[in-house]
């Protein structure tokens, strides 16, 4: 069964950082490319981040480009978000979700991010 | 990027009759490899994205076949017949073919 858990979210202040985990389980990590996609409160499905099942190719929304970085670990089947520098507007719940042809077949629970001083 | 469009953004809906949400896109959604990779998703309150449908029309294993996806090129529809109560919640039109990925609006489906 595939499953993917998402943690490290939390309240943070504006220009804080927070670290994102998703750890997964039920499919082959290593050949998989892994997405970051969040959701503000009462608000519509945006993408976030791509990372390829090699590690060595990332792409990033232009609202996160600089800010935010995607990463993994391959021995620990996780996918991890770096967010720095965050603002209002990236208050969300973050969802990591599994790629496959042109496709999300498994979403995370997510984990909620808000950011208020 | 390719804009997605969906509408209508609210569908209220009476148990037992038929839903049609359209989408569309900016651009065409046929990939290089000839596939459309043109998805629906369902989330229901408080619960994440689920997959209905994927590659326009191929219902993902459990979904009822109570929901059917068609289309080509920019239009698509997701048609629901028989609107079952767990029906409720939001529905996302999602294109795959062009890079970025990208969702439409969503639709909230009430009954």
């Amino acid at each position: 069964e595939v499953q993917l858990v998402e943690s490290g979210g939390g309240v943070v202040q504006p220009g804080g950082s927070l670290r994102l985990s998703c750890i997964t389980s039920g499919f082959p990590f290593d050949t998989t490319d892994m997405h970051w996609v969040r959701q503000p409160p009462g608000k519509a499905l945006e993408w976030v981040s791509l990372i390829h099942d090699s590690g060595r190719t990332t792409y990033y929304a232009d609202s996160v480009k600089g800010r935010f970085t995607i990463s993994r670990d391959t021995s620990k089947k996780s996918l991890y978000l770096q967010m720095d520098s965050l603002r209002s507007e990236d208050s969300a719940l973050y969802y990591c979700a599994k790629d496959y042809m042109g496709s999300y077949t498994h979403w995370g629970q997510g984990t909620l991010v808000t950011v208020s001083s | 990027d390719a804009v997605m469009t969906q509408s209508p953004l609210s569908l209220p809906v009476t148990l037992g009759q038929s839903a049609s949400i359209s989408c569309r896109s900016s651009q065409g959604l046929v990939h290089s490899n000839g596939n459309t990779y043109l998805n629906w998703f369902h989330q229901r309150p408080g619960q994440s994205p689920r997959r209905l449908i994927y590659e326009v029309s191929k219902r993902d294993s459990g979904v009822p076949d109570r929901f059917s996806g068609s289309g080509s090129g920019t239009d698509f529809t997701l048609k629901i017949s028989r609107v079952e109560a767990e029906d409720v919640g939001d529905f996302y039109c999602m294109q795959g073919s062009h890079w970025p990925y990208t969702f439409g609006q969503g639709t909230k489906l009430e009954i």
